[in-house]
């Protein structure tokens, strides 16, 4: 069955810490993967999404993901925090020949000052 | 940019009540999504819509209907609201790109 994990449930940075934010998935092709933002009582904004070609791609606000085929990973980096950056993060599977996603259950970044 | 209108941000409703959702979007964009979002739970896709009148089943439909009588207008019924459906309740909408874009959710309390 296909699904996606995002292990750390929550996770605390200082700012201008470096930050990364895992996700795995399990699906049988190769996947539409995709990193949403939500701030607090806000719907969710799409930071960045992989659909084919180069692994590593960019996404707004100074974040990136890479695609690992091999870990079954999608992880989400950014070099240097900010406090506003907190908030909660999703990662997403979309399935091809669908418009569906599989969403994982989120992981909520604090940032101190 | 892409819009999708929620009508309502907080609702609070009575055990019992018939509940309407609205969502509306500004794109032109075949497929539409209800979707809940609880607590450590994530997303959890109630209905969604490929075209006006079709729709389908997604994994938690028990105790909701949807309606699309127009292409930029996606309803989410409670038929009978429980307090289990206190919830947030989001929106999305996806074109041609397979991306989904989001509305700013609503706030639903059953007391």
């Amino acid at each position: 069955a296909q699904s996606v994990t995002q292990p750390d449930i929550h996770i605390t940075v200082s700012e201008g810490a470096s930050l990364e934010l895992r996700c795995n998935y399990s699906y049988g092709a190769t996947p539409y993967l995709f990193w949403y933002v939500q701030s607090p009582g806000q719907g969710l904004q799409l930071l960045l999404k992989y659909f084919s070609g180069d692994t590593l791609v960019q996404g707004i606000k100074g974040f990136e993901a890479e695609f690992k085929r091999s870990q079954s990973s999608f992880n989400l980096r950014k070099p240097s925090v900010h406090w506003s950056d907190a908030a909660e993060y999703f990662c997403a599977v979309g399935t091809s020949g669908t418009y569906k996603y599989i969403f994982g259950t989120g992981t909520r970044l604090k940032v101190l000052a | 940019d892409v819009k999708v209108t929620q009508s309502s941000r907080y609702l609070v409703k009575r055990t019992g009540e018939k509940v309407f959702l609205e969502c509306v979007q500004d794109m032109d964009h075949e497929n539409m999504f209800w979707y809940r979002q609880d607590p450590g739970l994530g997303l959890r896709l109630i209905y969604f819509s490929y075209d006006v009148k079709m729709k389908e089943k997604g994994d938690i439909p028990e105790g909701y209907s949807v309606s699309r009588e127009k292409k930029e207008r996606f309803s989410l019924i409670l038929e009978s609201a429980s307090t289990n459906q206190t919830s947030m309740y989001l929106c999305a909408t996806a074109g041609a790109k397979n991306i989904q874009y989001f509305g700013a959710g609503t706030r639903l309390s059953v007391l």
